[in-house]
Parts: C-alpha cells; sequence; structure tokens
C-alpha cells in the first residue's frame, strides 16, 4: 500500500538552528499538508501546498517556517530558527483529490529543540 | 473558521462493551468528517468518514453518525477488543482546499 515516508523520525537541535524536515508524498497525491502536534494535544494544521505554492497557511506558519517541493518527490518544511515551543511532532500528509479524497499521514517526525 | 470540540478525552471500557466519542464543530459549511486512530508514536490513520449528505455510515464494528442540524457527530464502536486502544480524532473540514481541523483526541483504552 502507498504510504507518506517521512525523515528524521527523529531529530534534536539546540535553540536557534534551523531545521529541515523532509516528506515524500504518496507519488499520485497533488496536495500536501504539513500538521504539528505538540506531546498530548491535538493535531494542528500548518500549512497546505498545491501547485508549488502555499495554498493555505495557519497563524503558527509564521516567517521562521518554509515549504519547498524542490524536485517532483520532496516535500520539505523548514524551521528557519527554532525555539523551545518548536518542539512537537511534525507530520506530513498528502491527498490525491481535493474535495473526495482521504489524507494520508505520515508517522512523523518527531522535534526536540533543546 | 472551524472549531472541534472532542468528549470525553478519556475513555475506559471493558473488552466486549461499547465506546462512543461525540464531536460538535461550529462551521457550518464543513461537509467532510473523518475520524482517525493514532496508535503510539504513530501518524493519525483514517478509519471512517462520512460527508454531509449522509446521517450514517457503518464499517463492520464501527459506526459514525452525523447530525447536520445540530452540528455534531459521533463515533461508535461495538464489540471493542484491546486492539482498539488509541487515541481517536475527530475532525471537519470544508469544501475547497480549506484544511482539515482536528478535535483534542479522545484516549480509548479497552480493559481485557
Amino acid at each position: 500500500e502507498p504510504e507518506v515516508t517521512q525523515t528524521p523520525s527523529h531529530q534534536v537541535t539546540q535553540m536557534g538552528q534551523e531545521v529541515i524536515l523532509r516528506c515524500v508524498p504518496i507519488s499520485n497525491h497533488l496536495y500536501f499538508y504539513w500538521y504539528r502536534q505538540i506531546l498530548g494535544q491535538k493535531v494542528e494544521f500548518l500549512v497546505s501546498f498545491y501547485n508549488n505554492e502555499i495554498s493555505e497557511k495557519s497563524e503558527i506558519f509564521d516567517d521562521q517556517f518554509s515549504v519547498e517541493r524542490p524536485d517532483g518527490s520532496n516535500f520539505t518544511l523548514k524551521i528557519r530558527s527554532t525555539k523551545l515551543e518548536d518542539s512537537a511532532m511534525y507530520f506530513c500528509a498528502s491527498r490525491e483529490l481535493l474535495n473526495t479524497g482521504e489524507l494520508f499521514f505520515g508517522e512523523g517526525s518527531r522535534l526536540t529543540v533543546l | 473558521g472551524e472549531n472541534v470540540e472532542q468528549h470525553p478525552s478519556t475513555l475506559s471500557v471493558q473488552e466486549g462493551d461499547s465506546a462512543v466519542i461525540k464531536c460538535t464543530y461550529s462551521d457550518s459549511a464543513s461537509n467532510y468528517f473523518p475520524w482517525y486512530k493514532q496508535e503510539l508514536g504513530k501518524g493519525p490513520q483514517l478509519i471512517i468518514d462520512i460527508r454531509s449528505n449522509v446521517g450514517e455510515k457503518k464499517d463492520q464494528r464501527i459506526a459514525v453518525t452525523l447530525n447536520k442540524t445540530a452540528k455534531h457527530f459521533s463515533l461508535h464502536i461495538t464489540e471493542t477488543q484491546p486492539e482498539d486502544s488509541a487515541v481517536y480524532f475527530c475532525a471537519a473540514k470544508g469544501s475547497g482546499n480549506t484544511p482539515l481541523v482536528f478535535g483534542k483526541g479522545t484516549r480509548l483504552s479497552v480493559i481485557a
């Protein structure tokens, strides 16, 4: 069964450092998402991406965050200067169809900022 | 924007009993309501979904009901088994590229 893959599974970084989280969405999917889950809390929307541009973003997704699809397969989330409160599980998700398709989630990348 | 409330936050049931998790949503334009199961250390997995043109949907031991007038929807798991133990999230979404908004989750424990 096709799946969304994410790397790394866990990253530990110092406050102020840049972090890049990588995702490979399902190959025929067109819509890509990043969500965040702080430990024990709900899954929160960060950003959606379609046709090589951001289509929607939440207030969490400030200037410190950026997304990119550098090639035909990878979808990355960059945090420029990490803060303690960025520590969370970051989930990538993809969807084939806009209104009818299921959102498939990856297993997540746990980011720990010290 | 959309706001999804989910209750209870934790639920313990005996194996074989039923479990019910309830959610409410705020945006009457929302038309897609999935339920996700999240096991420890894993990403959310879709278990069932319902659209606003349907009032109830069933898949084996899992059923979901939707009341559009009251803006609430529920997940029902019958004949619970220990492997049903996980965190369950409800979510709601409007049309177009509006994002999926999640509830806070329910930690279900099925006691053997």
